[in-house]
């Protein structure tokens, strides 16, 4: 009964140091999602994807890529990592298809990263 | 103008009492509406989902949606310590939009 998976669940990284946040889904669904949650703020999507090969942004896109490698996975890339990017990190996915989805989105456990 | 705003925290509440929480959203052709509960320090987690204007009630939780006044809520009836979290507010509307966050505190 897994869900959501990511990994890792904590990460601290250098100023300009690169990194690849991991998530996987086994409930079939065709939609996921990369959000971002600071303090005060709630939940910003990132990117997300409706389906297999297909990748669209959302609110805050700016300094981060994305792969959907399959109906499974999305992962979440940040290229030269900076001190705003620290945040919780949000992968969710929905039965639904895409951002116009009336399906509920469920969520992994979240990876706090951290940017020095 | 935020899209979606929830009233302002933290909300303190006795044991067994009733604890309301309010969400206003901007856009008019929202059609979907969810309530998240989130414990410190994880993940947010679907408690209710409202899709047509009345009462939705699941167990100790009600949510109301009316349209018209663009207007979402969650009561919580008979509240527990373990009721004690932050509820976000999100509304689907081209995209899941979340407010920043109710923190519910219930007092023994």
């Amino acid at each position: 009964n897994a869900g959501v998976t990511q990994t890792p669940k904590f990460q601290v990284l250098k100023t300009g140091q690169s990194m690849t946040l991991q998530c996987a889904q086994d409930m079939n669904h065709n939609s996921m999602y990369w959000y971002r949650q600071d303090p005060g703020m709630g939940l910003r999507l990132i990117y997300y994807s409706a389906s297999e090969g297909t990748t669209d942004k959302g609110e805050v896109p700016n300094g981060y890529n994305v792969s959907r490698l399959n109906k499974r996975e999305f992962s979440l890339r940040l290229e030269s990592a900076a001190p705003s990017q620290t945040s919780v990190y949000f992968c969710a996915s929905s039965e639904g298809v895409g951002a116009y989805s009336n399906q509920p989105q469920h969520f992994g456990d979240g990876t706090r990263l951290s940017i020095l | 103008q935020k899209e979606v705003e929830q009233n302002s925290g933290p909300l303190s509440v006795p044991e067994g009492a009733i604890a309301s929480l309010n969400c206003t959203y901007s856009d008019r052709v929202s059609q979907s509406f969810f309530w998240y509960r989130q414990y410190s320090g994880k993940s947010p987690e679907l408690i209710m989902s409202i899709y047509s204007n009345g009462d939705k009630e699941d167990g100790r939780f009600t949510a109301q949606l009316n349209k018209a006044s663009q207007y979402v809520s969650l009561l919580i009836r008979d509240s527990q310590p373990s009721d004690s979290a932050t509820y976000l507010c999100a509304v689907n509307d081209y995209k899941l939009s979340f407010g920043a966050g109710t923190t519910v505190t219930v007092r023994a």
